[in-house]
């Protein structure tokens, strides 16, 4: 079985603070996907970046970066100089490259992130 | 604008009733999915399909219904058995699914089902 551990369950900052939100995962594949989406208050979540088990290769995206590490099984999220638009629930979620389950994402329970000017 | 539009946005069901969500993508994507959203819970499958006239239970199939006669439609109906039904439903789509594909999916923006 696979699960995802979000054990943020809210961050507060002050807007321009650098805050990371931790994602860490279980499985039992060698190889895996792993996503990061944005929930903002209108409720549909939002596309932010898919990273293959096999690709660890970290990531940066304007003010957006990732770190995946393999042997801790992290896919940690960084926000640079957060501004309040940032403010929203994020969500990691893991999708098995194998069969033996419903063939979906598995979420974890999200990270409330709030950005106070 | 190519999206997912889902329909109503609150609903409110009675004792014993059944009630029908509205799914609707204009993305050509083959697969569709429907997750439930509880307060401080991650997002749970309750149903996808990967291609008309098919569909698959996910986690929490029980008290739930779907069907996929047409591409861009997939509603799913909260049945009288569910016996907690309030939560936020998402509905999403997919180019196309199955195991050893890394699609990402694309969201619509809820509806909040409630117990009267």
């Amino acid at each position: 079985a696979q699960k995802v551990t979000q054990a943020q369950t809210e961050i507060s900052v002050v807007e321009k603070e650098d805050v990371t939100l931790d994602c860490v995962y279980e499985t039992r594949d060698t190889t895996y996907y792993l996503f990061w989406y944005k929930q903002p208050p209108s409720g549909e979540l939002v596309f932010l970046i898919r990273r293959n088990s096999f690709d660890e290769q970290n990531e940066i995206s304007g003010r957006y970066s990732w770190n995946f590490q393999k042997s801790t099984s992290s896919f940690n999220f960084t926000i640079t100089a957060s501004q309040v638009v940032d403010s929203a629930v994020y969500f990691c979620a893991l999708k098995m490259y194998s069969g033996g389950g419903a063939d979906g994402l598995t979420f974890g329970k999200g990270t409330h992130l709030i950005i106070q000017p | 604008d190519g999206g997912i539009t889902q329909s109503p946005k609150y609903l409110f069901r009675k004792e014993g009733q059944n009630v029908t969500l509205s799914c609707e993508q204009n993305l050509n994507h083959d697969a569709m999915y429907w997750y439930r959203q509880d307060p401080g819970q991650g997002l749970r499958l309750i149903y996808y399909s990967q291609i008309v006239n098919d569909f698959q239970k996910g986690d929490i199939a029980e008290g739930y219904s779907v069907s996929r006669e047409k591409k861009e439609s997939f509603p799913l109906t909260v049945t009288s058995a569910q016996k907690n039904p309030t939560a936020f439903y998402l509905c999403a789509s997919s180019q196309r699914t199955g195991f050893r594909t890394n699609e990402k999916l694309f969201f619509g923006s809820g509806t909040q089902l409630s117990v009267l």
